[in-house]
Order: C-alpha cells, then structure tokens, then sequence
C-alpha cells in the first residue's frame, strides 16, 4: 500500500520569504503522479501543483516549485515571495499511474502553514 | 465553466441516522471520486464512479454507498450514522477515470450526535 508521510505539521514563514514543505512518499509502482493541495479555510481544495515521475524536469508554476528525488521517494514544495493568501493546509498526495486501481489519491496529513506580516 | 458544487454544506445528523450528500461534477467530467476528511487529517478514499459504475473503493464499510446519475452527478449515502463519521466529505470530479487530476468541491461538513 501506498504511503504519504508529511513531517512537518505546522510551518511559518514571514512576507516575501521562501518556505519549503517535505513530502515523502512509500511506493512500490514506477509510475505515478503527485501532487501539492492547498486547502484554505474555506475548505476547498485546490491545485497547486503537480509532477509526473517519470519526469526528471522539477514542475514549476509561478512562485511555486517542487524538489522531486524519485530515487529517495521524496517530493517538497517550495514557496518563493510567499504572500498572505498563501496560508493555508497544504497537502502533499499521490496518484498511481496503474491500470486496475481506482487511480485515487493519497493525502498526507498536511501542514498548516502561517505565513506573517 | 462551472465547478463542482455540493450540497448541504452543513449537516447535524443524530447517531443511526441516514444521510445522503449530494455533488455536481465538473462540466464535461464523467468520474467522481469521495472523500472523508476528519478533523486534522488528510482526505481518505470513500469510493469512485465512472459512467456510473463503481470503480474503485478504500477501506469503508458497505453502510457507505454511492450513485452516479447519466448526468454524472453523484450520491454518497452513509447508513446507520456513527459519531466517527463525522468529517469533512469531499467529492471530485475528473475528465475520465484515466485522468490524473482531481478538481474538488467545497465539501460538505457532516456532524453526527
């Protein structure tokens, strides 16, 4: 079974700072897609970005970005100039590639991140 | 464009109680997938349906069912309500079964006495 640990429960960062959240994640596919949710207190989940893994190029979308070391199953994402609207949960999944699943996502627990003026 | 939507957004519900929730998929999306989220925690996989079958389920009991309508849209029924079902209940919609993101609503915030 398919494992998403998030160690850091809480996280801060001050205005225009850059913060980085870990993500580890126990497969045993080859294939697969991941992911970092933003779920703010409106309660929405919402796309921040994602990594196809048999990408080695590191997915990049405005001033978010992702560390992906396949080899150590390890996938953190990284907030440049982080700005207040950016505090929120955020929650790293994972998505098998495989034919025959459901092909349902794995949250990890998430970390609340506070960003400060 | 239209997102996906549900309903109610609140519920309070007593224990053995019935409850249906209720979620619209994105236009033009045909696979709906439902999640659990407790207090403090991440999304847990309820079920998913694709052209209303089911296809695909985590480790719920069967007191937890669904219906995907010709429309797409989708029930999650949960029987015999107990005070750990109270969440967070996401629902998601995606292109296909095949596609690899998941859009989500707003969920709907269930609270069993």
């Amino acid at each position: 079974a398919q494992t998403v640990t998030q160690s850091q429960p809480e996280m801060s960062v001050q205005e225009a700072e850059t913060v980085t959240l870990s993500c580890t994640y126990d497969t045993s596919e080859s294939d697969y897609y991941l992911f970092w949710y933003k779920q703010p207190p409106s309660r929405q989940m919402i796309l921040v970005i994602r990594q196809e893994a048999y990408k080695q190029q590191n997915a990049t979308e405005n001033r978010f970005s992702v560390n992906f070391q396949k080899a150590a199953k390890s996938f953190s994402l990284k907030i440049s100039d982080s700005q207040l609207g950016d505090a929120a949960m955020y929650f790293c999944a994972y998505r098998p590639l495989s034919s025959g699943s459901a092909r349902q996502l794995t949250f990890g627990s998430g970390t609340q991140l506070t960003v400060l003026p | 464009e239209t997102g996906v939507t549900q309903s109610p957004t609140h519920l309070i519900k007593t224990r053995g109680q019935q409850v249906t929730l209720r979620c619209s998929s994105q236009s033009g999306h045909n696979t709906v997938s439902w999640y659990q989220q407790a207090l403090g925690q991440g999304p847990q996989f309820i079920f998913q349906y694709y052209r209303e079958e089911e296809n695909g389920r985590g480790n719920f009991p069967p007191r937890f069912s669904g219906l995907q309508f010709p429309n797409y849209s989708s029930e999650l029924n949960v029987n015999a309500l107990e005070l750990d079902d109270s969440a967070l209940y996401l629902c998601a919609s995606s292109l296909s079964s095949l596609a690899y993101t998941q859009y989500f609503g707003p969920g709907t915030r269930l609270t069993v006495l």
